[in-house]
């Protein structure tokens, strides 16, 4: 089945404390992208990927990191997590050529103490 | 992007079609019609879109009217899962580069038993 994986689903943790969210597809896409989702605020992109070891600043980039290693995972690295990163994070994939058409993984969502 | 216009909410029978319409009077001629949908707290979901052509899939029905200055996404056959907030974008193609994915208000669409 066609999908992107998200790990972990859930998570609390204390400020400070380095954490990644694991992002994976299996579909091949070339494009992959994180999104932040908050209350009033909508959809964020944070960072995006056009392929392997091709990686860009979205809209929110401050605080994260990311890297693309392989064309299937695109971990979100949070070196010094802080309350206002507590949000729902989403990765998303789509094949290049096609970035309008995304598919995304179910989200996780990160409190942060 | 052209300015989209989606009623707030809408109620359907399960069993029945849902139409969920969008007005995009000031669609460019290269901008497309796209729609996804988010059952509350997971992932959007990619629906369908189109130019100017009506559109059918697995998922859904995309009728666009001829001067393209509106749309309605029809679910043939409405489910207690269809219900969701579904959105409408009109944007341009990506044409290979990033897309940064953004989500009006929506239709909160209510299936009801």
């Amino acid at each position: 089945e066609a999908q992107v994986t998200q790990n972990p689903r859930y998570l609390i943790t204390v400020t400070g404390k380095k954490l990644t969210v694991t992002c994976s597809q299996n579909m091949n896409h070339e494009y992959m992208s994180w999104y932040r989702q908050d209350p009033g605020l909508g959809l964020r992109q944070i960072y995006y990927s056009m392929n392997v070891e091709v990686t860009d600043k979205g809209d929110v980039p401050e605080g994260y990191k990311v890297s693309r290693k392989e064309k299937r995972n695109f971990p979100l690295i949070l070196e010094s997590p802080s309350p206002n990163q507590t949000s729902l994070y989403f990765c998303a994939s789509s094949a290049w050529g096609i970035q309008e058409t995304q598919y995304f993984g179910p989200g996780t969502r990160l409190l942060v103490l | 992007d052209a300015k989209t216009t989606q009623p707030t909410s809408m109620d359907c029978a399960e069993g029945r079609a849902a139409n969920l319409p969008c007005n995009h009077s000031t669609i460019s001629g290269n901008e497309y019609v796209y729609w996804y949908r988010q059952i509350h707290s997971q992932g959007p979901q990619y629906i369908i879109h189109g130019l100017k052509n009506n559109e059918t899939n697995e998922m859904a029905s995309l009728i666009i009217t001829e001067d393209r200055k509106s749309s309605t996404l029809i679910l043939p056959h409405a489910t207690l899962r269809d219900t969701a907030v579904y959105y409408c974008i009109v944007r341009v193609a990506s044409g290979g580069s990033n897309y940064k994915l953004t989500f009006g208000k929506g239709t909160l669409l209510t299936v009801n038993p």
